[in-house]
């Protein structure tokens, strides 16, 4: 049981290029969605989904898609990669979305765009 | 909208109490989180209230809830160096979506 996995660790990218950013899960857990965590501001919500096949826009969105095609997958893609966009990117799931359920994070994914 | 605040910084002297504060806006919160960030580990949950408490005990710590001036905190008893990280308060809205602060770093100093 692997729990929350994210590919890759470290990531450098310059500015325009694409990349998609992995998260698996194992847990059969309903709820996934994507943060960045930037210093002094906490972790931000960009996407979301609570099921396969269903996904919505979090706090900043702008810049990146996602989509949800199984219960164990949820990829973040960049599409023309932007200063901005470095940051800290966690993943994160849970049984559901409901206010009481854990939400266990994976390791993060550390993005730098030159 | 929702906002949750939180100091950046807190350091104590190990042994001694640490106490981390925030407040947010949102009154219609119903749960309100702690997590703990280790050093290039991502978040995990530590405690969490309900907004129908005053008060959680778990150990060494504590949550106290002050619901009508918005406020959470969170001590720490007998703070060792193991503890010196990131806790985040966080607070759920409608369809489990967290609010965080911005963070506070812990320093524990032997």
């Amino acid at each position: 049981n692997a729990g929350v996995t994210q590919t890759p660790k470290f990531q450098v990218l310059k500015t325009g290029q694409s990349m998609t950013l992995q998260c698996a899960q194992d847990m059969n857990h309903e709820y996934m969605s994507w943060y960045r965590q930037d210093p002094g501001m906490g972790l931000r919500l960009i996407h979301y989904s609570v099921g396969a096949g269903i996904t919505d826009q979090g706090e900043v969105p702008n810049g990146y898609n996602v989509s949800r095609s199984t219960t164990e997958d949820f990829p973040l893609r960049l599409l023309s990669a932007a200063p901005s966009q470095t940051s800290v990117y966690f993943c994160a799931t849970s049984q559901t979305g409901t206010r009481i359920s854990e939400q266990y994070f994976g390791p993060g994914t550390r993005l730098t765009v030159t | 909208g929702e906002d949750v605040e939180q100091s950046l910084f807190l350091s104590v002297r190990e042994g001694d109490s640490s106490v981390i504060n925030c407040t947010y806006t949102d009154s219609s919160s119903t749960y309100l989180y702690w997590y703990k960030q280790e050093p290039g580990a991502g978040l995990q949950l530590l405690t969490y209230i309900f907004s129908n408490m005053d008060m959680k005990q778990d150990q060494r710590l504590t949550v106290l809830l002050n619901k009508k001036d918005k406020h959470l905190s969170l001590r720490i008893a007998d703070t060792q160096t193991g503890d010196s990280a990131i806790y985040f308060c966080a607070e759920s809205n409608q369809g489990g979506k967290l609010i965080f602060g911005q963070g506070t770093e812990l320093s524990v100093k032997p």
